[in-house]
């Protein structure tokens, strides 16, 4: 079956205290990227990939490092977690970027992350 | 730039009433996609229905559907005899076709409430 899967689904942890949430996809897709949603602001994008090795930043990406070692696998990293970082975590991919053709975009089940 | 507008922050109606969504978009580009998307009280996010620019139909998919407007930039979504069920936050979502980024920009949800 095809889909994106993201480990924890569910994370209480504290300022400071580094912290990795997985992505993975088994879908051989290029494109992966990482959202989070708040309340009254929707989803924003905090980084995203469009291959192995290659990675950028979204809108929000401070706080957050991203790595891509593999195609599968896209996990989001946070150094030193803050409050403020306290959201639902949104890990999705698609086969790739971009062109004048629409390509689906897969989500995984979301992962939520609270900092004390 | 682009942008989502879902000016209704949270409706809520009596089970069986009809009720729209409404979504606004800004765009530069001509070619692009809309979508809906659905997140229940789990969390997920659910795809409903993707829209390319060039395609102006009206669809109709059981109890929903949705009126895409060009001259307006508008892309709203009713619930016909609406169900405790379809109580949900509901996102309206943009994709340019020749963004770099790929990335799905979301508006900041509307969230449904259907009373018994």
């Amino acid at each position: 079956e095809a889909q994106v899967t993201q480990n924890p689904r569910y994370l209480i942890t504290v300022t400071g205290k580094k912290l990795t949430v997985t992505c993975s996809q088994n879908m051989n897709h290029e494109y992966m990227s990482w959202y989070r949603q708040d309340p009254g602001l929707g989803l924003r994008q905090i980084y995203y990939s469009m291959n192995v090795e290659v990675t950028d930043k979204g809108d929000v990406p401070e706080g957050y490092k991203v790595s891509r070692k593999e195609k599968r696998n896209f996990p989001l990293i946070l150094e030193s977690p803050s409050p403020n970082q306290t959201s639902l975590y949104f890990c999705a991919s698609t086969i790739n970027a971009g062109g004048n053709s629409y390509n689906e975009q897969f989500f995984g089940p979301g992962t939520r992350l609270t900092v004390l | 730039a682009q942008k989502v507008t879902q000016a209704q922050t949270e409706i809520s109606v009596v089970e069986k009433e009809d009720v729209t969504l409404d979504c606004v978009y800004e765009t530069r580009d001509t070619t692009y996609y809309l979508f809906w998307y659905k997140q229940p009280p789990s969390g997920e996010l659910v795809f409903l229905i993707r829209r390319n620019s060039f395609d102006e139909q009206n669809e109709i998919s059981g109890r929903y559907s949705w009126n895409f407007q060009k001259s307006t930039s508008s892309f709203n979504f009713t619930i016909t005899a609406s169900q405790v069920v379809d109580s949900a936050v509901y996102f309206c979502a943009l994709s340019e076709a020749y963004s770099s980024a790929s990335k799905i920009i979301f508006g900041s949800g509307t969230r449904l409430s259907i009373r018994p």
